[in-house]
């Protein structure tokens, strides 16, 4: 088991395009996070998912962000109509239970041109 | 200031000298996690301790957490040249009914230099 697996891990777009970002937890795990951190900053939650059901969204712009879970395949981070400031490294994180220290993926680093 | 913020921001010392990075927060926690991140890199989690607990040790790694203080501290001990990193502080809050889920808040790091 290779751990979180993202792709890609570097991603270039223009503004106005749109971006997949790709998580595939550890198996068995059945908790996805996602974060994003700016350059020379900490990370910043953005989501929390199970299977098929977002159970926190508090930290995703309202718009232009949205996440999945489903039930077969990765989890993905979509971003529509990309801008400037979207440019950052988008890290995902699994867990197999609430509470436990987290597996974190490579990240995929998004550039807007 | 933001929950969980390490202090210093950057630490540089000798192969062989120990390394002391604090971490202050502000809410009530569940847990606290700390976390190495090579530049370039993903997290690679460290040790998580509870909010019960005082101190806790693996390997080179001796962390510490004041509830009281709201702050903990990282001991690496005997430190290498490849533990040159970033070192991020993580808590899960404690919400009012007693139960928590995993959202991870993170400090803006240190960044540790251990020269050979």
């Amino acid at each position: 088991n290779a751990g979180v697996m993202q792709n890609p891990r570097h991603l270039v777009r223009r503004r106005g395009q749109e971006a997949r970002l790709r998580c595939s937890p550890v198996k068995g795990h059945s908790h996805v996070y996602w974060y994003r951190q700016l350059p020379e900053e900490g990370l910043k939650f953005m989501v929390y998912l199970q299977k098929e059901n977002i159970i926190d969204e508090s930290g995703m712009p309202k718009e232009r962000f949205s996440a999945e879970f489903p039930k077969e395949g990765p989890s993905i981070l979509r971003i529509q109509q990309v801008v400037r400031g979207d440019s950052a490294a988008y890290f995902c994180a699994s867990s197999p239970r609430v509470i436990s220290g987290y597996t974190f993926g490579s990240g995929t680093r998004l550039t807007v041109v | 200031s933001q929950q969980g913020e390490e202090d210093p921001q950057a630490l540089s010392i000798q192969e062989g000298e120990n390394a002391t990075m604090n971490c202050s927060y502000k809410t009530s926690i569940n847990n606290l996690q700390w976390y190495r991140q090579n530049s370039g890199r993903g997290l690679v989690h460290l040790i998580l301790i509870r909010s019960n607990e005082r101190e806790k040790h693996s390997g080179r790694l001796r962390v510490t957490l004041d509830t009281s203080k709201k702050s903990s501290s990282l001991l690496i001990t005997a430190s290498r040249a490849a533990d040159t990193a970033s070192y991020f502080c993580a808590t899960v809050e404690a919400n009012a009914g007693g139960t928590s889920y995993g959202k991870l808040t993170f400090g803006q790091g240190t960044i540790l230099t251990v020269h050979p």
